[in-house]
């Protein structure tokens, strides 16, 4: 069965300390891996896309890597505003047309000033 | 662009009534999605849609029906509200294939009691 594992559930970090997210996935093939950030109240919102093992994709202080079978989201001196829950998803290649989305349970991160 | 847009906000529905979400894109997006987002739990897929007047079933669709008359607008019908329909919804959609990005909207917050 695909699933999708993130750790840790939550995370509380001061500023400026860095740290990383896991995203550990079981698909049959993976077509894609996404990573959205969504704050309270709100919806997700895309931050990467990555589609094979070794691919890296950077926005600010924030870094998504790929491995056949994990995702890390790294976070380097994390600010105040980067507080938020981060969901990964994927896309198997058994979805075929559906474009369905599996994700995991996400992980709250609270950066503290 | 103002994106997807999804209305109401908010409801309260009691057990056995009937009400539709309305969710709007346009991004002139192919595909749209319907998701339903519980506490601790990953988005689950309720049903999608790959263009006007195709619609299907996915992971969660019991409860609920949808159309697509529109390329803008894909609707969500709730028939004979349950307490297990208590939930978030979010409303999404991409642009040609199922496995481009998915860009979501606001979400509705739906109480049954």
């Amino acid at each position: 069965e695909d699933q999708v594992t993130q750790s840790p559930e939550a995370l509380r970090l001061q500023e400026g300390e860095s740290s990383s997210l896991n995203c550990s996935y079981t698909v049959s093939g993976l077509r894609g891996l996404f990573w959205y950030r969504q704050d309270p109240g709100k919806g997700p919102e895309f931050l990467f896309t990555l589609y094979s093992a070794g691919e890296e994709k950077e926005k600010e202080r924030l870094k998504a890597t790929l491995t056949k079978k994990e995702s890390f989201l790294h976070i380097t001196a994390p600010k105040p505003e980067d507080s938020a829950t981060y969901l990964c998803a994927v896309q198997a290649v058994g979805s075929g047309n559906t474009g369905k989305l599996i994700f995991g349970q996400g992980t709250t991160l609270q950066v503290k000033p | 662009n103002a994106g997807v847009t999804q209305t109401p906000k908010f409801r309260i529905l009691k057990i056995g009534q009937s009400m539709t979400l309305q969710c709007t894109q346009d991004m002139n997006h192919n595909y749209m999605y319907w998701y339903r987002q519980d506490p601790g739990m990953g988005l689950k897929l309720i049903y999608y849609s790959v263009g006007a007047g195709i619609t299907d079933k996915g992971e969660v669709p019991n409860g609920y029906n949808v159309s697509r008359s529109t390329t803008e607008d894909f609707p969500l019908r709730l028939e004979l509200a349950a307490p297990s329909q208590t939930s978030v919804y979010f409303c999404a959609s991409s642009y040609l294939t199922s496995s481009d990005t998915q860009y979501f909207g606001p979400g509705t917050r739906l109480t049954v009691l």
